[in-house]
């Protein structure tokens, strides 16, 4: 069974420094995608990054990276120039098997909730 | 991106009524849904997983007879709560997954539910 752990849950940041979220899976699956989601106080779920298990490079997009260390099983999610909008939950999620083709379940980690102080 | 969409947003209905939640997805053939439920300050819980033209896949806990799930189309899903409880009041969510040769990793979520059972 997969399993994800955010053991933060709650951070603060100052607005413009950087900021990092852990996140660490559980899988005895060789194949599986690791997904980062922002949820504002809407509850909408905004994704924002993407990893899969077998890429090679670290997935970034904008001012979010992903520090994937996959013998150490974490996938923590790097914010760079924290700005105040992005104060909300944010998710750690995986799913196993393959990137395609693939209608597995989505499981979510606890959440972290992130404050930008001004 | 790919929108989904969530009808309605917010709905409040009296205890032992029965409240039927869509989903839809607006720009893209959603072989697979998901439905999620979410507590407050807590994290998403997936709740079942249908698949178009199939009876839906419900998760250990989740009462099939009471969250009826019915993916009749490639476009929609409809989850009801039957005879509703105030325990059932919470934030559900809808995802949908494009399958088949134009699949991607990307999961699309609805901008949620919210149902108060008085």
């Amino acid at each position: 069974a997969q399993k994800i752990t955010q053991t933060q849950p709650g951070m603060f940041v100052q607005e413009k420094e950087a900021v990092t979220l852990d996140c660490t899976y559980d899988t005895s699956d060789p194949s599986y995608g690791l997904f980062w989601y922002k949820q504002p106080s809407s509850g909408e779920m905004i994704f924002l990054i993407y990893q899969g298990s077998y890429d090679q490079q670290n997935a970034t997009e904008g001012r979010y990276s992903l520090n994937f260390q996959k013998a150490r099983k974490s996938a923590n999610l790097v914010i760079s120039a924290s700005q105040l909008g992005d104060s909300a939950m944010y998710f750690c999620a995986m799913r196993e098997g393959g990137p395609r083709y693939n209608n597995n379940d989505m499981r979510f980690g606890a959440g972290t909730r992130l404050t930008v102080k001004p | 991106g790919a929108v989904v969409s969530q009808h309605p947003s917010r709905v409040i209905c009296k205890s032992g009524t029965s409240v039927k939640i869509e989903c839809r997805s607006l720009d893209f053939q959603a072989t697979t849904m998901f439905w999620y439920r979410q507590f407050p300050k807590k994290s998403l819980m997936l709740m079942a997983t249908s698949n178009e033209g199939s009876k839906a896949t419900y998760e250990q806990g989740v009462e099939k007879d009471k969250f009826l799930i019915n993916h009749a189309s490639l476009t929609l899903s409809t989850l009801t709560v039957t005879s509703a409880h105030p325990e059932d009041s919470s934030f559900y969510i809808c995802s949908a997954r494009e399958g088949g040769s134009g699949g991607s990793y990307e999961q699309y979520f609805g901008p949620g539910t919210r149902l108060t059972v008085t």
